[in-house]
């Protein structure tokens, strides 16, 4: 049901880099609406991550990043740490809905 | 430190009604847009409903129009959601979540309130 696709699960090893990414459409990202990105630790409420595609709020590590292109955006996680095993999930709108709209989310684990 | 402090949840049969509440503090409550982002076991995030800094203005998604109501009381800081004919398909953790400004993402989030609709 969700109109923002991304990947169920990612991997990688301590250190690594990996990249989740949010297909979307001409009436969501593709319109111009901003992406945002939240991490939610096991048990925990989502807590924003990157905002306006690409701006991290104040005490979340450089080490992600967010971009956008065209329908799409990505969130990279670099130096990947124990820690940042979580869910993630982009938002955006969708004017054809008229709603706020969230990803189907991706699981990323730590090897 | 901004708080959203989310009560109310609970078991309901289907039919029934529940409103939940989130009691805000830390920030300017009367200027801030506020939502409800539900999420059912194991499953992910699903945005509810939506109210401007006034009252004035609400949205909701489709799957509850007509069925919930969203509020506020901006003297007591509190964001309300009233939910009328619960189905099993609406059992969720409520959150309630302060927007950055009008339609800019979500940057604080209360830990949730767990609704259970079953006979």
């Amino acid at each position: 049901q969700s109109v923002l696709t991304q990947p169920p699960s990612v991997s990688g090893a301590p250190g690594q880099r990996v990249t989740i990414s949010c297909t979307g459409s001409n009436s969501n990202i593709g319109a111009g609406y901003d992406v945002h990105w939240y991490q939610q630790l096991p048990g925990t409420a989502p807590k924003l991550l990157i905002f306006g595609n690409r701006n991290r709020p104040s005490g979340v590590p450089d080490r992600f990043s967010g971009s956008k292109s065209g329908t799409s955006a990505s969130l990279a996680i670099t130096g990947l740490q124990a820690e940042d095993e979580a869910d993630y999930y982009c938002q955006s709108y969708d004017s054809s809905l008229g709603r706020y709209v969230f990803g189907t989310g991706t699981r990323v684990t730590v090897l | 430190e901004v708080q959203l402090v989310e009560s109310g949840g609970g078991l309901v049969q289907p039919g029934g009604s529940l409103r939940i509440s989130c009691a805000a503090s830390g920030f300017t409550f009367s200027g801030s847009w506020m939502h409800w982002v539900r999420q059912a076991p194991g499953k992910g995030l699903v945005w509810v409903s939506r109210i401007n800094s006034d009252g004035s203005i609400t949205a909701y998604a489709d799957s509850v129009k007509g069925r919930f109501t969203i509020s506020r009381d901006n003297a007591k800081s509190t964001l309300y959601l009233q939910m009328n004919s619960l189905r099993a398909e609406d059992s969720a953790v409520y959150y309630c979540a302060k927007d950055r400004g009008t339609g800019d993402g979500f940057d604080y989030w209360g830990l949730g309130t767990l609704v259970t609709v079953s006979s």
